[in-house]
């Protein structure tokens, strides 16, 4: 992996369903690793910093796991609401205070 | 949690006028800051990296004298897109880290600003 990738590129699920999506990234020289939830008209806004392997992290319904030696995080929804719905962004920034790769995104939908 | 306000949020221009999109951190100071450009159904790309005190850095393929940054303060980044045109138009939205000292600092993105040149 040479880029931060992200799957799937949407998602459209029922309110109530629970989901999970993929970021990948270049396990070498790994530094740390954001999620970001980016709802529309709004700031994007951190939802978890992730740096050591086998980091799980869970705030509310959602939570996310970490594996730095295969250069992979999950992100999972449990109990999907409508205003979950938001494009959900992972970054992958080189230093402390250095730029960030970031994903495309997985968009996500949840129909009442 | 720290806050980065971004101004403004939308602006219309003329081709081949300039704009200038400017991005504070309200209550921590930012030696970096960060300008991305969001392409329609694309993630952000980063376009430079702005230092206080000293000239901005570009990333590949982004033309320095179109994109003029300037970092005159640790709360406040600007870039002005010079002379712009239609290909312009575009989402710009600039982000701050506040280090703290420790590893695990998201970034904060201030509400981005949607250009359109006619």
């Amino acid at each position: 992996i040479l880029n931060v990738e992200q799957s799937p590129q949407s998602l459209h699920v029922q309110e109530g369903d629970s989901t999970n999506f993929t970021c990948s990234f270049p396990s070498s020289n790994f530094y740390a690793l954001h999620w970001y939830r980016w709802e529309t008209a709004k700031s994007p806004e951190a939802l978890f910093v992730m740096t050591l392997n086998g980091d799980e992290k869970k705030k509310g319904r959602i939570s996310a796991t970490l594996n730095t030696k295969e250069g992979y995080s999950y992100l999972y929804i449990k109990g999907s609401q409508p205003e979950d719905s938001a494009t959900y962004l992972c970054a992958s920034p080189n230093t402390n205070a250095g730029k960030s790769t970031f994903g495309d995104g997985t968009t996500l939908t949840v129909k009442p | 949690g720290a806050v980065v306000s971004q101004h403004p949020s939308r602006v219309i221009c003329k081709s081949g006028t300039s704009v200038k999109i400017e991005c504070r951190s309200l209550d921590f100071q930012a030696t970096t800051m960060f300008w991305y450009r969001q392409f329609p159904k694309k993630s952000l790309m980063l376009m430079a990296t702005s230092n206080e005190g000293s000239k901005a850095t570009y990333e590949q393929g982004v033309e320095k004298d179109k994109f003029l940054i300037n970092h005159a303060s640790l709360t406040l980044s600007t870039l002005t897109v010079t002379s712009a045109h239609p290909e312009d138009s575009s989402f710009y939205i600039c982000s701050a880290r506040n280090p703290r000292g420790r590893m695990d600092t998201e970034a904060f993105f201030g509400q981005g600003t949607r250009l359109t040149v006619v």
